[in-house]
């Protein structure tokens, strides 16, 4: 599976949005870019996911490049409860569906 | 609808004990997924099944290590003479069909693993 590229740690303040970045310069052609979070003390959860147009739903926007060897996660207005570690994960089909997680990067939103 | 559910939230245990950690998966998910996470590691995935049978089985650290599911639902991992690294949280997850790739999981909550 291609590999992913996050900053390790994050600060945003409340209500301001976050750009949360993440580098796939190997990506192929049938990944899906997926973005899950964790936070404190729970099981990781499905935040949002896509393949080469922007996508938004209730909880975050993502963009992901032109060329997609990147994308962005958006969270429009940060709250506290978006503390979390933000994981973005290539998926391909073919595979078991098991998901790769590196190291994510931690976001810390200050009131 | 019920999420995925994980037993026991937490379990202290001595070196050398076996130990049986439960999921249940949402109901009607034909995929189910075992992965650890210790202190200060990252997520890695353990054990994957379709149905009854587990096609990937390339993330169990040792031959200690064992699951099975039964009926096409509820999954066991079993630790056997448990060892101090073996402390963790074991987390499960589901999804309805994992071959599309745009397919997503729903994870327990985890079982917090502690082996004095």
């Amino acid at each position: 599976d291609a590999k992913t590229t996050q900053p390790n740690s994050m600060e945003s303040n409340e209500e301001e949005p976050v750009h949360l970045p993440c580098n796939h310069s190997t990506i192929s052609g049938t990944d899906y870019i997926h973005w899950y979070r964790q936070l404190p003390s729970q099981g990781p959860e499905y935040v949002i996911h896509g393949l080469t147009s922007n996508v938004n739903n209730r909880m975050a926007s993502l963009a992901i490049a032109e060329d997609r060897k990147s994308s962005t996660l958006i969270l429009h207005r940060a709250t506290l409860r978006d503390a979390a570690v933000y994981y973005c994960i290539l998926k391909r089909s073919g595979n078991t569906g098991k998901l790769i997680f590196g190291q994510g990067t931690t976001l810390q939103v200050k009131p | 609808g019920a999420g995925v559910s994980q037993s026991p939230s937490n379990k202290v245990t001595e070196k050398g004990k076996d130990v049986e950690l439960r999921c249940d998966p949402i109901s009607g998910h034909t995929a189910l997924y075992w992965y650890r996470q210790s202190l200060g590691q990252g997520l890695e995935f353990l054990i994957y099944f379709q149905g009854n049978s587990a096609p990937d089985k390339s993330g169990l650290p040792s031959d200690r290590f064992s699951a099975e599911r039964t009926g096409g639902s509820v999954s066991t991992l079993t630790i056997q003479r448990t060892q101090q690294e073996d402390s963790a949280v074991y987390l499960c997850a589901s999804s309805y069909n994992p071959g599309p790739p745009q397919e997503t999981q729903y994870f327990g909550p985890g079982t917090r693993l502690l082996v004095l």
